[in-house]
Order: C-alpha cells, then structure tokens, then sequence
C-alpha cells in the first residue's frame, strides 16, 4: 500500500529534549515536505526537499532541522524543544515539486 | 504576499444544500491551486486542483471556480452529504524552477458540518 508513515504519532516531551520525528514513504517520491498544524493558522510549511541531499526552508523553520540521507526517509528534528514547538506535525510527499501531495497521519506533540 | 485568505471558518449546511468555500491570494506567481479535506484524527488529502489556465474545474459533486483577475477561487460542494463534514483547506503553491525551490501556503482551514 503506497503511503506516508509518521513516528511516533504521539509524543509528550520536555523543554530542550532532543527529539526526532520520523517520516518514509514507500512512492519513490522526490519531493518531501515537513508541516505544522495550529488552530486558525492552517498549515504551515517547515522545511521541504526537492530531492536527496537538497533541503530548503519553508515559512516557519526556526527551532527545527531536518535531514534528507535517503530518498525515502526525511526526519524532523528538534535539537531543544519548546512549549511553542507543541502542535501537530504532518509529513507528505509528491512526484515532484508541484504535483498532489500525500500526507502522513501526523504526530501530536506536547512540549512541557 | 503569500498569505492565503480563506472564509467562512465554520459553514453548516443541511443535507443536499451547496457548500461554498472561498478562498484569495495575492502573489500572482502562484500556479497550482489544490483544495484539501481533512478528517479528524487524519492527514489531509487532496479533494480536487486546478491551474490558472481553466476558470472552472469539475468532479463529480465538487467544483472548484477560479478568477484569476480577482485573484480568488472557490470550492462548491452541490448536494452535500453529512459524509462530507470535514475540515477543507484551500492552498496555493508556485514551483520555483530555476533555484530547484518550491513555496507552498495554506488557508487557515473552513470546518464544514452538514446536518441529516
């Protein structure tokens, strides 16, 4: 089944615990991108890559690194969370930029 | 610049009334307009697109209208269904060939209930 998994999908931390959310996806795709999700603001963009090895930022980066060894895989991490850094994450990939997205189930953060 | 406006924030709707959703952009670079549905406790998935090049795109129960000279386009759902209760999220994107980037935006999201 083509999807795009998120681990873990819940996570409760605390403030500057080193952290790293996980994202694969089993579509060949080139494009993964990391996002936010908060009330009233939608999502946000975090970090994208076009492809291995190239990253780039998106509209809310700081606090945040992601890296992109494999073409399946692109982690999220988080080197000294925040309590501001609490929301929920969606992971998704496409083809290439600029076609249909796919999105991962998310993972619900708590920073404490 | 490269906000997505996106209204109402909440529409409740009976059963087989017309849903609609709208949404403004002001970068005009923007090329590819993709509507979102998302279900609680789940990731969004892409409902229906168009690009600036159609003023209307259709499938099945979902339209998506575009005026690019107003800079606005919005997602008409006809007959709606309590099924179709969902969070909808308008975006827009604009592939940036030449630096190998790509900028994507979301609306802030429209809860939509449609009653029995």
């Amino acid at each position: 089944e083509a999807q795009v998994t998120q681990n873990p999908r819940y996570l409760i931390t605390v403030t500057g615990k080193k952290l790293t959310v996980t994202c694969s996806q089993n579509m060949n795709h080139e494009y993964m991108s990391w996002y936010r999700q908060d009330p009233g603001l939608g999502l946000r963009q975090i970090y994208y890559s076009m492809n291995v090895e190239v990253t780039d930022k998106g509209d809310v980066p700081e606090g945040y690194k992601v890296s992109r060894k494999e073409k399946r895989n692109f982690p999220l991490i988080l080197e000294s969370p925040s309590p501001n850094q609490t929301s929920l994450y969606f992971c998704a990939s496409s083809l290439r930029g600029g076609d249909e997205q796919y999105f991962g189930p998310g993972t619900r953060l708590t920073v404490t | 610049q490269q906000q997505v406006k996106q209204s109402p924030q909440s529409l409740i709707v009976q059963k087989g009334g017309i849903s609609i959703i709208n949404c403004a952009y002001e970068n005009t670079a923007f090329d590819y307009f993709p509507w979102y549905q998302q279900f609680p406790g789940k990731g969004p998935a892409l409902l229906i697109a168009i690009r600036p090049d159609v003023s209307e795109k259709k499938e099945g129960r979902f339209t998506i209208s575009f005026n690019k000279s107003a800079k606005q386009f919005s997602l008409h759902i006809m007959d709606s269904q309590p099924g179709d209760s969902a969070t909808y999220f308008c975006a827009a994107n604009f592939f940036i060939r030449d630096n190998y980037g790509q900028n994507f935006v979301f609306g802030p999201g429209t809860r939509l209930s449609v009653l029995p």
